[in-house]
């Protein structure tokens, strides 16, 4: 496709469920970034892949969310044991290169999820 | 800790006339500014990137400055149109990482 697609768009779940949302990049995008974004915030940076491995995860709030790109292309963020405090837009984005930041970022639409 | 901030309130504006963003920063010396605008229900979308060593850059109707002096970044948009009502997002580099603002939100009044 011509950008950065993500799914589900929307996810409706209960509290302690296991929840998984998909990326896909822009093709040929080596670098590929999971934000979190809440209402009246910008996005809040969770983890960044060069290729297949996790670069920088220093933005994950705790070991319930995992991020896996295994080959170097579709992404997956994991959310374990959710809480009502996960319900936000997530937001993926990629770019070319090796992740300098003078390249820009192509984000996708975004899941909406939301913890009942 | 390094911050980035915009001004929370919305900024409304009438059609033809210029909007000023403002993002200020702190505790950090970023190597690059960029910008985006986010409308409801959809990603950011990039707009402008200007370096440190770059006083101002344009695109059209856009205009970005870059004052190292007083850590901050204004954002221009020139003869304002109902269209360009969105959110703006302003966002410094931290290693690997883009550091966003909470976004100013322009509505611009036909």
């Amino acid at each position: 496709g011509a950008g950065v697609s993500q799914t589900p768009s929307n996810k409706v779940t209960e509290k302690g469920k296991y929840v998984e949302l998909r990326c896909d990049p822009i093709s040929g995008h080596t670098a590929l970034y999971w934000y979190r974004q809440s209402l009246g915030q910008g996005p809040e940076f969770l983890i960044y892949f060069q290729g297949t491995g996790a670069a920088d995860d220093s933005g994950l709030p705790n070991d319930r969310f995992f991020a896996v790109r295994p080959e170097g292309s579709v992404s997956t963020l994991k959310i374990q044991r959710t809480e009502r405090g996960d319900s936000a837009v997530y937001l993926c984005a990629s770019s070319l290169g090796s992740g300098n930041l003078d390249n820009e970022q192509f984000f996708g639409p975004g899941t909406r999820l939301t913890v009942l | 800790s390094q911050k980035i901030e915009q001004n929370s309130e919305a900024l409304n504006i009438q059609e033809g006339k210029t909007a000023t963003l403002t993002c200020n920063y702190t505790n950090y010396s970023p190597a690059y500014l960029q910008w985006y605008r986010q409308d409801p229900g959809r990603g950011p979308v990039f707009l402008l990137l200007i370096r440190e060593n770059e006083k101002e850059k344009r695109k059209e109707r856009l205009k970005v400055t870059f004052d190292t002096t007083l850590k901050q970044s204004l954002f221009h948009i020139t003869a304002s149109q109902p269209a360009d009502s969105a959110t703006y997002l302003c966002a410094h580099d931290s290693s690997y990482k883009l550091i966003f603002g909470s976004g100013t939100r322009l509505l611009v009044r036909p």
